[in-house]
């Protein structure tokens, strides 16, 4: 079926470091991949998404690109700040054949603690 | 941006006490809304599924009468957890869709529940 896969945390760096947090797709169809991320006692926020192969998602610093010979769609930032920790998802959306809705699968979530 | 607003924040009850989530799409309207369970340090589980006006579609495993969801309109959805007991606490997440192809879901700020 179709999964995500991201890795596992937390991972910890210290302020202005480069992140990567990686994940993988297994899908299909072609989906859409998103990157969400989760304040604590939050709901998720929409960080940034990519809807096709080779697109390149970004905000905030972030950025994301949809690799569909790897399938992948690796997080990274160039210089992580204290208010960016927080619990990142990579999900992909997927059209349901037997009912058309979009749903999303979620990775188990990467949590990033970043020190000043 | 679509702001989807969630209430309670925070409900403690008693065993046995039927519990009510809301969950509204503030600045659009949201054709699909969503309803996931998060346990702690896990990823969002799906729930269900409901179109406005139309009968929710529960993912496999999940009670259809012990988590009642109506979507009476295109900018309101709850889900009643009926008679619940402590092992039904949990951070409950909704989120709303536009209609439309590859339209991103908004999500709430999650209701933590605690049944005594």
């Amino acid at each position: 079926g179709d999964s995500v896969t991201q890795m596992e945390g937390p991972v910890t760096l210290s302020e202005e470091a480069f992140l990567t947090i990686n994940c993988t797709y297994t899908a299909t169809g072609y989906p859409s991949l998103f990157w969400y991320v989760q304040y604590p006692g939050e709901g998720l926020q929409l960080l940034l998404k990519a809807t096709k192969a080779d697109d390149k998602g970004s905000n905030k610093g972030f950025e994301a690109t949809y690799r569909k010979e790897t399938t992948s769609f690796h997080l990274e930032k160039g210089s992580v700040q204290v208010s960016d920790s927080a619990v990142y998802f990579c999900a992909l959306s997927l059209i349901e054949a037997n009912t058309g809705f979009q749903k999303l699968v979620f990775g188990t979530g990467t949590r990033l603690l970043v020190s000043p | 941006g679509a702001v989807v607003s969630q209430h309670p924040s925070r409900v403690i009850c008693k065993s046995g006490t039927s519990v009510k989530i809301e969950c509204r799409s503030l600045d659009f309207q949201a054709t699909t809304m969503f309803w996931y369970r998060q346990f702690p340090k896990q990823s969002l589980m799906l729930m269900a599924t409901s179109n406005e006006g139309s009968k929710a579609t529960y993912e496999q495993g999940v009670e259809k009468d012990k988590f009642l969801i109506n979507h009476a309109s295109l900018t309101l959805s709850t889900l009643t957890v009926t008679s619940a007991h402590p092992e039904d606490s949990s951070f409950y997440i909704c989120s709303a869709q536009r209609w439309g192809s590859n339209q991103p879901q908004h999500f709430g700020d999650g209701t933590r529940l605690s049944i005594l």
